[in-house]
């Protein structure tokens, strides 16, 4: 099965400067990569995600990279706020055409943005 | 995205009992999923719930101890059978919508306490 592995477990930046999350995966027929972002006590929100046939996809202050024959993707978040404290989980799992994809999730980093 | 409840939202249970999680979506959707999230960790895939047919369970989770129903496309409950304090955690539902087979969007979750 797939396996996904994410770094840093925990990483501090202050505010406005860049965040960047690494994860690799191990599944060859991974083709569909979702980033979760939870706050404390509140349920995982997708905040943004990308597909195979992609190799970076943008949302404002968001961005997320894909390198297929590397197996890894990466989140980065820049001019980072207070508010963008949180545990964010990146995810993999191939796409079949009929049936939801079971996501596999990586062991989380939280992200601390100080002032 | 599909609006997402369960109920209860938190339960405190005694040993060797059982707790029903319900999980509500406010339209149909493909597929629904329960997850659990121990305390600090990532989220671990308990089982796919099917609709009119068994549920189909991840290694380590057993239809006997997590029992789960889901008689229509809006519709799922997951049993936590004969608790131990070992089954203290967030268990999340979460629901994957027509037509977008691969995003998957969370519940807020039940945290449940055993003691």
């Amino acid at each position: 099965g797939e396996n996904v592995e994410q770094h840093p477990s925990t990483l501090s930046v202050q505010e406005g400067d860049s965040a960047v999350i690494k994860c690799t995966y191990s599944d060859s027929a991974s083709n569909y990569f979702p980033w979760y972002k939870q706050e404390l006590g509140k349920r995982p929100q997708l905040i943004i995600d990308i597909r195979s046939n992609v190799g970076e996809k943008k949302d404002q202050r968001i961005a997320v990279t894909l390198n297929k024959t590397a197996k890894h993707f990466s989140l980065h978040i820049t001019e980072t706020q207070p508010e963008d404290s949180a545990v964010y989980f990146c995810a993999a799992s191939p796409i079949r055409t009929g049936t939801a994809s079971k996501l596999t999730f990586g062991t989380g980093t939280r992200l601390q943005v100080t002032l | 995205s599909a609006v997402i409840s369960q109920k209860p939202s938190r339960d405190i249970c005694q040993r060797g009992t059982s707790l029903t999680i319900q999980c509500q979506v406010d339209s149909q959707v493909t597929m629904m999923f329960w997850y659990r999230q121990q305390p600090g960790q990532s989220l671990t895939l308990i089982a796919t719930a099917n609709q009119g047919s068994e549920a189909t369970y991840e290694s380590g989770f057993v239809i006997d101890k997590f029992p789960i129903s889901r008689p229509n496309l809006t519709f799922s409950t997951l049993t936590v059978s004969n608790m131990s304090p070992e089954d203290s955690s967030i268990y999340l539902c979460s629901v994957s919508r027509q037509g977008n087979t691969d995003t998957q969007y969370f519940g807020p979750g039940t945290r449940l306490t055993v003691l």
